[in-house]
């Protein structure tokens, strides 16, 4: 079963334009990941945000995290025709150990036109 | 190696017949996950390794479906008597491992499951 509910399923949006796609969870996390995938290949890892903090940058991605509300953003600013892929959200439980299940969510299928 | 590798890339096969995929992690990566993904949904989790463990199996959809990590690196899905409905993208990913919760998780380029 899936963890987490992207939203919207879909966005369309121009280049230049920012995108910003939402993501909530059910259970208590340890960390939030997002992930990019183009056109069916292998998802590439693009963020990683901890429970105890509330936004992180990197590059042109703003993540934020609001655990009280179950739920977290990504904002893709200035997007680029190279940013048309699928984004999911991921999710890691509150327990403790080295490794434990991811659980990914629906999705959000961004495209960018020119 | 450089990078998670998975073999084969497609795989058509007759409805009741077994079938192992494998799944071959980056070199110095402790954990390993399966996931099953349909066209145009997330990946579901299926099971993760850590190093030969399996601490974790909850996401495999009946007992036809196993995995095994025997010596800790490479590690194989096999599904047994394979139904149509076991047709799907089969994802493997590795993590170096993060204390306290799951890291980056590197991704393979699937192995496509099709089930006649």
């Amino acid at each position: 079963s899936q963890q987490g509910e992207e939203d919207p399923q879909a966005l369309s949006i121009q280049e230049g334009e920012n995108a910003t796609m939402n993501c909530s969870y059910k259970t208590s996390i340890n960390n939030l990941q997002w992930y990019r995938q183009n056109s069916g290949r292998g998802l590439v890892h693009l963020i990683l945000i901890r429970s105890n903090e509330r936004e992180k940058h990197s590059g042109r991605l703003r993540v934020t995290l609001d655990t009280s509300k179950k739920s977290s953003s990504l904002l893709i600013t200035a997007s680029r025709a190279a940013d048309t892929a699928s984004y999911f959200c991921a999710t890691g439980p509150s327990y403790t150990g080295t490794a434990s299940k991811l659980t990914f969510g629906t999705g959000t299928r961004l495209q960018v036109t020119l | 190696g450089a990078g998670v590798s998975q073999s084969p890339r497609y795989k058509v096969t007759k409805r009741g017949q077994d079938v192992t995929l494998r799944c071959d992690p980056i070199s110095s990566h402790a954990t390993l996950y399966w996931y099953q993904q349909a066209l145009g949904q997330g990946p579901e989790f299926l099971t993760y390794f850590n190093y030969e463990a399996q601490p974790d199996k909850s996401g495999l959809p009946s007992d036809r479906f196993s995995a095994e990590r025997p010596e800790g690196s490479i590690s194989t899905l096999t599904i047994q008597r394979t139904e149509q409905r076991d047709s799907a993208m089969y994802r493997c990913a590795s993590s170096a491992g993060l204390a306290g919760g799951p890291g980056e998780l590197f991704f393979g380029e699937g192995s496509r499951l099709t089930v006649l």
